[in-house]
């Protein structure tokens, strides 16, 4: 299936590194999500973009920066990242925010901080 | 009280078993239901969505109880492959929220 992809799909980096996860949707939907799902825990929403405008940020911190230059790429740009923040990252778009309950998922990236 | 509320399992079943989850919401306004799989490493997909009336699809049935706040997922004659975690999901205004999950394991 290739509705949604990300890529990397694996990122190792240390806490000083400056990396960027990229996501992509070939669905024609004008939102997309950023979600982080860490072991035994619910997937937490990041970001929202709607027609490519930033809609909602959920108390992410500044490290985690977002960037949706159209409708179809979604990134995330991460810096000086902490342990923590180590996670799946899940990407999810939408025919728009109005109908978030019919997203889809991408692969996501697994991204492990040193 | 967490807003959507899984037991993580591991529920351990044989083949042909029959096995239910629920999935407690703490949002008595919350307005839709979904269940969703994830298998390991990768991303959820969505199951099915759960009516008021119950809804069933092949071996799998759903079910919502909004006077006690729950929704269930029933799957009958467990195969090896359902082995996967389950997430129910509760959108309240196209807010969505997650459960962390119900671990299944189909053993032979």
């Amino acid at each position: 299936e290739t509705g949604v992809t990300q890529t990397p799909r694996h990122l190792v980096m240390g806490m000083t590194n400056k990396k960027s996860l990229k996501c992509e949707q070939h669905l024609g939907h004008n939102a997309m999500y950023w979600y982080k799902q860490s072991a035994k825990k619910p997937l937490e929403l990041m970001f929202v973009y709607n027609f490519k405008e930033q809609t909602e940020n959920n108390s992410v911190p500044s490290r985690f920066s977002p960037e949706c230059p159209n409708s179809s790429h979604l990134f995330l740009h991460l810096h000086t990242l902490q342990p923590e923040d180590s996670a799946l990252y899940l990407c999810a778009s939408s025919q728009t925010r109005a109908e978030m309950d019919t997203q889809y998922f991408g692969p996501g990236t697994r991204l492990t901080v040193l | 009280r967490k807003e959507v509320e899984q037991d993580p399992g591991p529920f351990n079943v044989p083949e042909g078993a029959t096995v239910a989850f629920n999935c407690t919401y703490s949002n008595s306004a919350s307005q839709s239901f979904f269940w969703y799989r994830q298998d390991c490493r990768k991303e959820p997909k969505l199951l099915m969505s759960v009516y008021s009336s119950g809804n069933e699809d092949g071996r799998f049935t759903a079910q919502l109880n909004r006077a006690s706040q729950y929704i269930s997922l029933l799957i009958r004659d467990s195969k090896l492959s359902d082995s996967a975690t389950y997430l129910c999901a509760v959108n309240l205004n196209n807010d969505m929220r997650f459960g962390a999950g119900t671990r299944l394991t189909v053993k032979p």
